[in-house]
């Protein structure tokens, strides 16, 4: 069974740094390409970004409202994806979801929510 | 960025009618064109890719049909289970575009 379980959201003032984590199971997860999409509450669905797997060089994809300031990684040993967010604004709250990309969105996490907030 | 824009916003209907979404991209998408159903607290889940191939599980109740601009969602008899929001995804081009959604409702 698929299971996507994200890790590391909370509370953090405007201007400060998080990493999320999304821990892998029940597939073989370096075979995919994985995103991260949030939801604002009480919001519709907002893409973040893509990592591509190590046969397309680990390569990113960003949202521009986030671009140069967040950053995706993946650690294949660990089935592990990641979500550096640095610089945060009020407007990244939310809660973010780890989903994996099998020609669409066909897996998704429980979310973590991310409060920014002094 | 391409634009998609789903109607109705929301809508009331009975067990057992048979409801249609649609969604329009701003610009041609061919069938690159997922849906997916959210539960009030949950997780979205994967309905339908390629504009109209149906996910492994989801029952056959859920349809797509569609290409190019112009999309649509159809649930031919509507089921208790069924009262979500769904939302539309083209997934052409980066970034990646979500419709606002189409919150179904029970009449």
């Amino acid at each position: 069974e698929v299971q996507l379980v994200e890790s590391g959201g909370g509370l953090v003032q405007p201007g400060g740094s998080l990493r999320l984590s999304c821990a892998a199971s029940g597939f073989t997860f370096s075979d995919y390409y994985m995103d991260w999409v949030r939801q604002a509450p009480g919001k519709g669905l907002e893409w973040v970004g893509r990592i591509r797997k190590k046969d397309n060089s680990f390569t990113t994809e960003y949202a521009a409202s986030v671009r140069g300031r967040f950053t995706i990684s993946r650690d294949d040993s660990k089935n592990s994806l990641y979500l550096q967010m640095n610089s945060l604004k009020t407007e990244d709250t939310a809660v973010y979801y780890c989903v994996r990309v099998e020609y669409t969105l066909d897996y998704w996490g429980q979310g973590t929510l991310v409060t920014v907030s002094s | 960025d391409i634009q998609m824009t789903q109607s109705p916003s929301s809508l009331s209907a009975s067990v057992g009618d048979r409801v249609t979404i649609t969604c329009r991209a701003s610009q041609g998408i061919s069938n690159d064109l997922a849906w997916f159903q959210q539960k009030p607290g949950k997780a979205p889940k994967s309905l339908i890719y390629g504009a109209s191939s149906l996910q492994s599980g989801v029952p056959s109740k859920f349809s797509g049909s569609g290409s190019g601009t112009d999309f649509a969602l159809t649930i031919s008899s509507l089921q208790p289970e069924d009262y979500a929001t769904y939302y539309c995804q083209q997934y052409k081009t980066y970034p990646l575009t979500f419709g606002g959604g189409t919150k179904v409702e029970i009449k």
